[in-house]
């Protein structure tokens, strides 16, 4: 079945920091892939998303590019903040006729001042 | 304005006590979805309804029962509560049950406690 591996967590990092947290695949036919981040005590909430093949999703500074030849869409960030401290999940929707989406483990990401 | 609303947000029961949880969206949003997320974060999807009808079932046992008396809302009861149960349920919708396209907006969560 469809499936999304993550990199282990907790990442820690400095703020202004280069981020990146992988992420790849397993899916029938084409997936869309999305990233959602989870601050303390909050529900989810989207980051981005790219539907198809080399889209870029981005936002507030965050980046990650559906790569169909590595299945892998790992999120980036040129510079944390603190305040971007939180799990973030990386997850897709397969090719089934349905809105099934389907999470990663999740990484906790903690910054420091 | 909340967009999805659930309540209670924490909840300690009993083993073998039955209990309910409500939700709410008010973003206009045909599909509306139940999730567990666990001790280590991890999160499954159990349930979806679109437009009141079930069209997701996981693998759950069937102590639990979805009930959506309209598209807007998506309730969760669960009957003889055990250990095992004890986790944060979250609540979403989205626009449609079409894939991809439409991305699933979460309530804050439900955290169940069963002692």
């Amino acid at each position: 079945g469809d499936s999304v591996t993550q990199m282990e967590g907790p990442v820690t990092l400095s703020e202004e920091a280069f981020l990146t947290i992988n992420c790849t695949y397993t899916a029938t036919g084409y997936p869309s892939l999305f990233w959602y981040v989870q601050y303390p005590g909050e529900g989810l909430q989207l980051l981005l998303k790219a539907t198809k093949a080399d889209d870029k999703g981005s936002n507030k500074g965050f980046e990650a590019t559906y790569r169909k030849e590595t299945t892998s869409f790992h999120l980036e960030k040129g510079s944390v903040q603190v305040s971007d401290s939180a799990v973030y999940f990386c997850a897709l929707i397969g090719g089934g006729a349905t809105n099934k989406l389907i999470f990663g483990t999740g990484t906790l990401l903690a910054v420091q001042p | 304005d909340t967009a999805v609303s659930q309540t209670p947000k924490y909840l300690v029961t009993q083993m073998g006590n039955d209990k309910s949880i409500k939700c709410e969206q008010n973003l206009g949003h045909d599909t509306m979805y139940w999730y567990k997320q666990d001790s280590k974060k991890f999160l499954k999807i159990m349930f979806s309804y679109n437009n009141k009808e079930l069209i997701i079932n996981e693998t759950v046992p069937n102590r639990f029962s979805p009930k959506s008396p309209d598209k807007a809302h998506l309730n969760l009861h669960i009957n003889s509560l055990e250990l095992g149960d004890s986790a944060v349920y979250f609540c979403a919708s989205s626009l449609m049950a079409v894939r991809g396209d439409s991305p699933l907006h979460f309530g804050n969560g439900t955290r169940l406690t069963v002692t």
